[in-house]
């Protein structure tokens, strides 16, 4: 079956401007997680949302990004005003049950992000 | 502040060889631990798991060690073949410790070659 899917694969855009990412989990997965994996460094975490509960935003690093997710289909991850600190790939992952979560998650192949 | 290191950027063996992937952690509420797989252009894949109640998880040519007093842990692969190459990330959490159980804290990564 088909795998989590993300879009675009890569974005170039200018500081300042803002960008808007979008994942597709595999159908009837009920978490999805957003990951940023900066050059050379391990995998962050973002946000999590759990169904139809609150998401857990603990992980976004400034006001600049939110994401939302409509029940359990396609979740979109916005940054506002990007800046050069923001480069760097955005994978989402998700995963059918909401327990032994940490051994289902299924990643997508990322967004390269650049800001220039 | 890291508190999953994986100190060794790259690895090389030869193939049939043993590959030895290190990982080391500081927060004593981690109590799962995985190794995820990563090969360029595609999104992590999960590869195996241990509970900190366990010392050792086999899984075919691989096999995960943790020795919990030194916060340690380590993924042996052998043999080793040239198919293996790619990045290997280690993560932990605190799945039965209470409080966020589905974040993962990871590593930064090893690049393992494995020459033919």
């Amino acid at each position: 079956g088909a795998g989590v899917s993300q879009s675009p694969s890569n974005k170039v855009t200018e500081k300042g401007k803002d960008v808007e990412l979008r994942c597709d989990p595999i159908s009837g997965h009920t978490a999805l997680y957003w990951y940023r994996q900066r050059l050379g460094q391990g995998l962050e975490f973002l946000i999590y949302f759990q169904g139809n509960s609150a998401p857990d935003k603990s992980g976004l690093p400034s006001d600049r990004f939110s994401a939302e997710r409509t029940g359990e289909s396609v979740s979109t991850l916005t940054i506002q005003r990007t800046q050069q600190e923001d480069s760097a790939v955005y994978l989402c992952a998700s995963s059918p049950r909401l327990w032994r979560v940490t051994d289902t998650q299924y990643f997508g192949p990322g967004t390269r992000l650049t800001v220039l | 502040d890291q508190q999953v290191k994986q100190n060794s950027p790259s690895l090389s063996v030869q193939e049939g060889r043993i590959s030895i992937l290190n990982c080391d952690y500081t927060n004593s509420m981690f109590d799962y631990f995985l190794w995820y797989k990563k090969y360029p252009a595609e999104g992590p894949t999960f590869l195996i798991s241990i509970s900190s109640i366990k010392d050792k998880n086999e899984d075919g040519r691989f096999t995960v060690f943790l020795n919990k007093s030194a916060k340690h842990l380590s993924l042996h692969i052998v043999p080793s073949q040239p198919g293996d190459s790619a990045v290997y990330f280690c993560a932990a959490s605190a799945q039965y410790s209470g409080g966020s159980n589905y974040k993962l804290t990871f590593g930064k990564g090893t690049l393992l070659t494995v020459n033919p």
